[in-house]
């Protein structure tokens, strides 16, 4: 069974310009995670889909992040205009289901620098 | 205070060692807990979870004390490929991990 896949696995960009993160998740599995680790920090949740719906954007950091899931499939996290504080390493995680015992499934991250 | 709090090691043991790290958690109302295992720039991969008291898996024991709120990992018979971050999570009502910052170990020939 596949993984959690992430693309690009690195990203380098100038302050202002615009990227976008895509993740496929494994198949099935209908709860989509995104999550951000800043150098020296520890691993924060940004938002959380249950199929195509935001359940829990409470760790969007501000309005440049933008995070969609047409379809209920992957999903992709806009970040427009970048600054240097969005450096860090963006992770997908996925589930099936969200009962108390659920288990989340990492991808292997997207390394974004803004300089 | 940091919901979940992890000493940052590093832990340097030598090999066959046991090694034991503990994790705290500030909010009492978290639900389950895992341990993540992440390699350098690699994902975290899930290496056990624990709703119970504890759980065991061969080398691996995770222990969960609810009144002290805190949950730890004890590795026996350390090899040199545990040498890894070892993260810990909590969940809550929500389904949002909180994790730790996560401790260092090193196991040395």
């Amino acid at each position: 069974e596949a993984g959690v896949t992430q693309f690009p696995s690195h990203s380098v960009i100038e302050k202002g310009q615009t990227v976008t993160l895509r993740c496929d998740p494994i198949s099935g599995h209908d709860n989509l995670y995104w999550y951000r680790r800043v150098m020296g920090k520890e691993i924060k949740f940004l938002l959380h889909f249950v199929k195509e719906s935001k359940q829990d954007e409470s760790g969007m950091p501000n309005n440049r992040f933008l995070a969609e899931r047409t379809g209920g499939t992957y999903s992709t996290l806009k970040v427009q205009p970048a600054e240097l504080e969005d450096s860090g390493v963006y992770f997908c995680a996925s589930s099936h289901q969200t009962a108390s015992t659920d288990t989340q499934y990492f991808g292997p991250g997207t390394r974004l620098t803004v300089l | 205070r940091k919901e979940v709090e992890q000493d940052p090691g590093p832990f340097n043991v030598p090999e066959g060692a046991t090694v034991a790290f503990n994790c705290t958690y500030s909010n009492s109302a978290s639900q389950s807990f895992f341990w993540y295992r992440q390699d350098c720039r690699k994902e975290p991969k899930l290496l056990m979870s624990v709703y119970s008291s504890g759980n065991e898996d061969g080398r691996f024991t995770a222990q969960l004390n609810r009144a002290s709120q805190y949950i730890s990992l004890l590795i026996r018979d350390s090899k040199l490929s545990d040498s890894a971050t070892y993260l810990c999570a909590a969940r809550g009502r929500t389904y949002k991990y909180i994790f730790g910052t996560g401790t260092r170990l090193k196991v040395l020939a």
